[in-house]
């Protein structure tokens, strides 16, 4: 089965630079979610998508943007990298409904961004 | 505000025995929980979800409103279990946010 694939899989920018994270859903699912998870650390809860619009909020920097094209693929935009910015970000999606597996979060394998 | 805590950042255990990870949440309503597994280099996966109330790979974990748990347990530890286990919760729509505990990395010695 398709799973959420994430583009690309390593990344490497130099500070002030721009970077574009893309994430392709599972086919139908309505829902799309970025997590950043630095070093060690859990992963923090970015922003989502539902139909198109944003959904929720969560610690996303004011430099960093996104969106959900009518295809439902979502793209993350960072720019004036910051060293900080290093990490691993997650694309998750899913499907809202009230079936056996709705709403529950499949994960891409991630995007590593390096930012030197 | 959603909160969640796995206060074990390493939790390490023999094969065959029995293993629990901890989860606390702090959450107002009514939340859903879940553990998720990553192995290795492999990307984050489910495990459980409490309103499922199944066991995967041997895993089961009960929601205990009273004191705001979903522990993890398994009777018999294998060493294929090694890896990082995150426990999340969602509150509010059902199309809301997972918040992650800081996860727990389990190694099963042989």
């Amino acid at each position: 089965a398709a799973g959420v694939i994430q583009s690309p899989r390593h990344l490497i920018k130099e500070k002030r630079e721009t970077a574009t994270l893309k994430c392709y859903p599972i086919p139908r699912h309505d829902t799309v979610y970025w997590y950043q998870q630095g070093p060690g650390q859990d992963p923090q809860f970015l922003i989502s998508f539902y139909e198109k619009m944003q959904s929720d909020k969560g610690s996303i920097p004011d430099r960093f943007s996104a969106q959900q094209f009518s295809d439902y693929h979502s793209e993350l935009n960072m720019s004036s990298l910051e060293l900080g910015d290093s990490a691993l970000y997650f694309c998750a999606s899913s499907l809202s409904g009230a079936g056996a597996g709705a709403n529950v979060l499949t994960f891409g394998a991630g995007s590593r961004l390096t930012v030197l | 505000a959603q909160r969640v805590t796995q206060p074990e950042k390493l939790l390490s255990v023999f094969k065959g025995a029995p293993v629990e990870l901890k989860c606390n949440y702090s959450y107002s309503g009514s939340p859903e929980l879940f553990w998720y597994v990553q192995y290795s280099r492999q990307r984050l996966q489910l495990l459980l979800r409490h309103i499922s109330r199944e066991s995967i790979k041997g895993f089961t974990a009960d929601l205990n409103k009273g004191e705001t748990s979903f522990h993890l347990k398994k009777p018999f530890a294998q060493e294929e279990d090694s890896a990082m286990y995150y426990c999340a919760l969602r509150g509010g729509t059902s199309y809301g946010k997972l918040t992650f505990g800081q996860g727990t990395i389990l190694t099963v010695h042989p």
